[in-house]
């Protein structure tokens, strides 16, 4: 059975302090590893996919990174809009397979 | 591109009643559908698979005869919360995805029972 952990459960940062979120995994196999920022209330929001071991996704102050065992997800000075919490989740290899979350990281930055 | 739509976004309902909230791919056709709940400072729990035209795939424990999933067209899923009690009390959320593309998800629907 696919796992996903998350870590830390919460995160607070100040304003600027730059940090890496953990989303560790155990799979029988990788067809992706996603990352996905939810606010409150809302549906998450699609960051990134990741696809084999050594790749790299940049968008703005974000930046996934993916190994054999885990992905990290950078925060390059992050801005109190950054707040949210982030989901890391796994997609075995079958066509329109499910996905597997972990319980997310809540990030709190503080201007 | 690949904008899933969720309604309602909110709905209140009475113990014993039924709700339904729908869910549409707006820009684009998805076979396959998921549906999602989500407790409070909980990660997203897969409830069922939607699929166009077929039976949907329901995960352990999930009460199939509760939530009712309809798929009848490539753009649009249904979610029959039946006899709701205030446990059903939740965030739901659907998702979708293109042939090859990421799950892009609703803005969720939060029931209220009472």
């Amino acid at each position: 059975e696919d796992q996903v952990t998350q870590s830390p459960e919460a995160l607070r940062l100040q304003e600027g302090e730059s940090s890496s979120l953990n989303c560790s995994y155990t799979v029988s196999g990788l067809r992706g590893l996603f990352w996905y920022r939810q606010d409150p209330g809302k549906g998450p929001e699609f960051l990134f996919t990741l696809y084999s071991a050594g790749e790299e996704k940049e968008k703005e102050r974000l930046k996934a990174t993916l190994t054999k065992k885990e992905s990290f997800l950078h925060i390059t000075a992050p801005k109190p809009e950054d707040s949210a919490t982030y989901l890391c989740a796994v997609q075995p290899p079958e066509a329109n397979s499910k996905l597997t979350f972990g319980k997310g990281i809540t990030l709190s930055v503080r201007p | 591109g690949a904008v899933v739509s969720q309604h309602p976004s909110w709905v209140i309902c009475k113990s014993g009643t039924s709700v339904k909230i729908e869910c549409r791919s707006l820009d684009f056709q998805a076979t396959t559908m998921f549906w999602y709940r989500q407790f409070p400072k909980q990660s997203l729990m897969l409830m069922a698979t939607s699929n166009e035209g077929s039976k949907a795939t329901y995960e352990q424990g999930v009460e199939k005869d509760k939530f009712l999933i309809n798929h009848a067209s490539l753009t649009l899923s249904t979610l029959t919360v039946t006899s709701a009690h205030p446990e059903d009390s939740s965030f739901y959320i659907c998702s979708a995805s293109a042939r090859g593309s990421p799950l892009h998800f609703g803005n969720g629907t939060r029931l209220t029972v009472t």
